[in-house]
């Protein structure tokens, strides 16, 4: 099994609600990344797990708050969201290196609509 | 941190020509530079990828060249097909991705 698998494809939600995307991989990584894509902009990182603990945290706001609770699992658990984080959010799995980096491979993205 | 350049921003081809995607980074400890295509909707594929160690790769039409003392690696595709329309992003990482903007390469028939 060489893929990663995001649910819901698409999620509209209010500003006041609380929802969470989650994201699946069997391919043994032991990284996992979420990724935030505006339309025609690449990928920003926001948040990497290495072996299920958070390395790095690119300052992304409390409203976004990511978990894995093992090593295929990735959730991102959504609060009081503003209209500007609609946005294409994307999971990414591979290897974890420490200096050695390796292939990303991305889940099919779960399209966020905040109303 | 690292900053990732990409040229140009559109590029329209007919198709059976060459088409070059050039890139700069800036971070000399960046040692791993992916390309990724995106086509409209879909996610991100690795399409190929070259290490600091390597001065080419070549996989069937695609190429990737690097230039560490420059600085810059460039995407070569060959004999472009319609199908070859899409986004690309080279990226360049050291501890994370970074991304350049994409190119939106466009091949007409």
């Amino acid at each position: 099994d060489t893929e990663v698998t995001q649910t819901p494809k698409h999620l509209v939600m209010g500003m006041t609600n609380k929802k969470s995307l989650k994201c699946e991989q069997h391919m043994g990584h032991r990284a996992m990344y979420w990724y935030k894509q505006k339309a025609k902009k690449p990928p920003e990182l926001m948040f990497v797990y290495s072996y299920e603990k958070l390395s790095i945290n690119e300052s992304v706001p409390s409203r976004f708050s990511p978990e894995c609770p093992n090593s295929s699992l990735l959730n991102l658990h959504l609060h009081a969201l503003q209209p500007e984080d609609s946005a294409l959010y994307l999971c990414a799995s591979s290897q974890p290196g420490t200096g050695i980096p390796y292939e990303q491979y991305f889940g099919p993205g779960t399209r966020l609509t905040v109303t | 941190g690292e900053n990732v350049e990409q040229h140009p921003s559109t590029l329209s081809v007919q198709e059976g020509d060459s088409a070059v995607i050039k890139c700069t980074y800036s971070d000399s400890a960046s040692n791993y530079f992916p390309w990724y295509k995106q086509e409209l909707g879909k996610r991100p594929q690795l399409i190929i990828d070259i290490r600091s160690n390597v001065g080419e790769k070549k996989d069937q039409r695609i190429a990737v060249t690097l230039n560490k003392t420059a600085k810059h690696f460039s995407l070569h595709i060959t004999e472009t097909q319609p199908e070859d329309s899409a986004v690309y992003f080279c990226a360049a990482s050291g501890t994370a991705l970074i991304f350049g903007k994409g190119t939106t390469l466009s091949v007409s028939s």
